[in-house]
């Protein structure tokens, strides 16, 4: 499609587990965005990557996240040791550069710990 | 610290009334902000957007308004159509920077 795709979309995790959840941004779109909503809270941004600069990893939760994005396209969010805590929606989003543009958005992966 | 607020978490309007969402900001920095609309299960869809230069901003039945001296900005859909019901996030950002910060969303539910 030529959309925004995420997978899974949905996944159940026991605590302590590691998870991986990808994100294929739009054709062409060079910036690209992790946000997550945990619930009953707005869009939390985590990390953002521009073409092939270093990405700004300044949202990231703590050290059990991290996030790559291979050739410029294709990006996996990886949570280690997950904890209850992590348990929301974590959306992806891409653009066509980065600075006061629209942002569009994926379905989400919905991750629950249990 | 939330840069971004929108002070109410729900709002219920008849069908063909005016739906009026509000957003605060406090960072001065921040010269364009965008709505976005959510329906459940899916991702944010872009709305409209507004940049600090304007202080309204059209789009058939949806308008943005932006009040930077009380850094507040709102939107308005007239009418209001049953299928508006969604969650409303407002974002704020400064041009030439990449950063988007969300408000925690207004649930907007029209009745018929």
């Amino acid at each position: 499609g030529a959309g925004v795709s995420q997978s899974p979309s949905n996944k159940v995790t026991e605590k302590g587990k590691d998870v991986e959840l990808r994100c294929d941004p739009i054709s062409g779109h060079t910036a690209l965005y992790w946000y997550r909503q945990s619930l009953g809270q707005g869009l939390e941004f985590l990390i953002y990557f521009q073409g092939n600069s270093a990405p700004d990893k300044s949202g990231l939760p703590s050290d059990r996240f991290s996030a790559e994005r291979t050739g410029g396209s294709v990006s996996t969010l990886t949570i280690q040791r997950t904890q209850q805590e992590d348990s929301a929606v974590y959306l992806c989003a891409s653009s066509l550069q980065g600075s006061a543009g629209e942002l569009f958005f994926g379905e989400g992966s919905r991750l629950t710990v249990l | 610290d939330q840069q971004v607020k929108q002070n109410s978490p729900s709002l219920s309007v008849q069908e063909g009334r005016i739906s009026i969402l509000n957003c605060d900001y406090t960072n001065s920095m921040f010269d364009y902000f965008l709505w976005y609309k959510k329906y459940p299960a899916e991702g944010p869809t872009f709305l409209i957007s507004i940049s600090s230069i304007k202080d309204k901003n059209e789009d058939g039945r949806f308008t943005v308004f932006l009040n930077k001296s009380a850094k507040h900005l709102s939107l308005h859909i007239v009418p209001s159509q049953p299928g508006d019901s969604a969650v409303y996030f407002c974002a704020a950002s400064r041009s030439g920077t990449y950063k988007y910060i969300f408000g925690t969303g207004t649930r907007l539910k029209v009745l018929a």
